[in-house]
This record gives structure tokens, sequence and C-alpha cells, in this order.
């Protein structure tokens, strides 16, 4: 089955510096990737989203990257406010099969 | 507004003791799943429903059953709770695309003592 491996496990920046999250994956049919978003008790929400005919896509200070020769993917957070601050989750699933196989999650932290 | 909840969203109970939590969708999306987020694993998969009677097993599914009667609920029991299924649940509901957004309910804590 899928394995999606996500580096870092936590992040610290600066308010107003750039984030960058790494998720690799294992299986080459994999074609879908979120990413969540989960602040401290809240359910995880889906903050964006890229396919495999796509290498980049990008919604305001939020970018996300994909290289399926290398089978990575990563989320770049630009000027980071301290409202960024959760653990952010990457994901992939593949052909007809609806199941995501999630990383372990990254908690960001910005310091103001 | 369509939406997605779970019941109870706090739970103790003993070892042994079977335990049902609820999951509703008023999305009408045929996939539901069930998952466990427990600190430093992430979310791990438990079971998940395409639709109406059909069940699949996840990645941690020993211990847990699920149940699909209509297209709105899929309850999870957990035949004899033990101290390792203390966790926080997650049931999500998508629609039937590869790249259908996973929508979440608010999460259930369960502490089994």
């Amino acid at each position: 089955g899928e394995n999606v491996e996500q580096h870092p496990s936590t992040l610290s920046v600066q308010e107003g510096d750039s984030a960058v999250i790494k998720c690799t994956y294992s299986d080459s049919a994999s074609n879908y990737f979120p990413w969540y978003k989960q602040e401290l008790g809240k359910r995880p929400q889906l903050i964006i989203d890229i396919r495999s005919n796509v290498g980049e896509k990008k919604d305001q200070r939020i970018a996300v990257t994909l290289n399926k020769t290398a089978k990575h993917f990563s989320l770049h957070i630009t000027e980071t406010q301290p409202e960024d601050s959760a653990v952010y989750f990457c994901a992939a699933s593949g052909g007809s099969n609806y199941k995501l196989t999630f990383g372990k999650g990254t908690l960001l932290t910005v310091n103001p | 507004d369509a939406e997605i909840t779970q019941s109870p969203r706090h739970k103790i109970t003993e070892t042994g003791r079977q335990v049902t939590l609820a999951c509703h969708q008023t999305w009408n999306h045929n996939n539901m799943f069930w998952y466990r987020q427990d600190l430093g694993h992430g979310l791990r998969l438990i079971h998940y429903s395409y639709g109406v009677q059909d069940t699949n097993k996840g990645e941690v599914s020993d211990g847990y059953s699920v149940s699909r009667s209509n297209t709105e609920d899929l309850p999870l029991t957990l035949e004899s709770a033990a101290s390792s299924q203390t966790s926080v649940y997650f049931c999500a509901s998508s629609e039937d695309r590869p790249d259908g957004t996973q929508y979440f309910g608010p999460g259930t804590r369960l502490l089994v003592l």
C-alpha cells in the first residue's frame, strides 16, 4: 500500500518568514495530493490540493509543488502569520482508490 | 448547509465495554471513513465504506467494526474497549471522485480506563 513520509515533524519560524513542509510517497499510481491544516482541538480542514497533471498550484500565501518523477510534493507558506500556527498534514491517493494515506504531520509554530 | 457530525464528543468508558461512536453526514456522500489520531502517528484509517452495505478494513481495524445501512450514517463500534483504543476519532466523508475532498467531523475524544 501507499506510504507517505512527512518532514519536518516540527517547524518554528518568525512571523513574516517562509515555511516549507516536504512529503514523499511510495505508490507511483497516486495522483491526488491534498494538504490539511488542523488547529488545536479542531478538525482537519483542506487548505490546498494538487493533481498529478499539475506541477504547481498557488492560493494567496500558500503554494504546493509536485515532482512526480521523484515522488515528492511540498507545501510552501510565505509571509507567515501567527494564525498559520497549526499541525499540517499531507496525504496521497490514486486511481479509483478514494482512500487517503496521511503523513504524520508537521507542527508549525509562527513566533510573533 | 450540509455538514458532518459526530456523537458523543467526549466519552469515558471502562475496559471490556462495547462502545459505539456515531457519524452522520448530510452531504449525501457515498464515501465515509473512520480515522484515529494519536500523537506521533497522524491520522490512521480504521474502516471505510464506499456505499450502503459496503465496508472495508483500513490499516488499524483490529478491535473495531462498522456497518452501513444508509447513506448518511457510519457508526464505529469498539467490540471490547481496550486502553490502547484511547484516542481521538474522526469521521470523514467524500464524493465519488478520486480527488474528492474529504470533509471531517468535529471528532470524538475517547478515554478507556
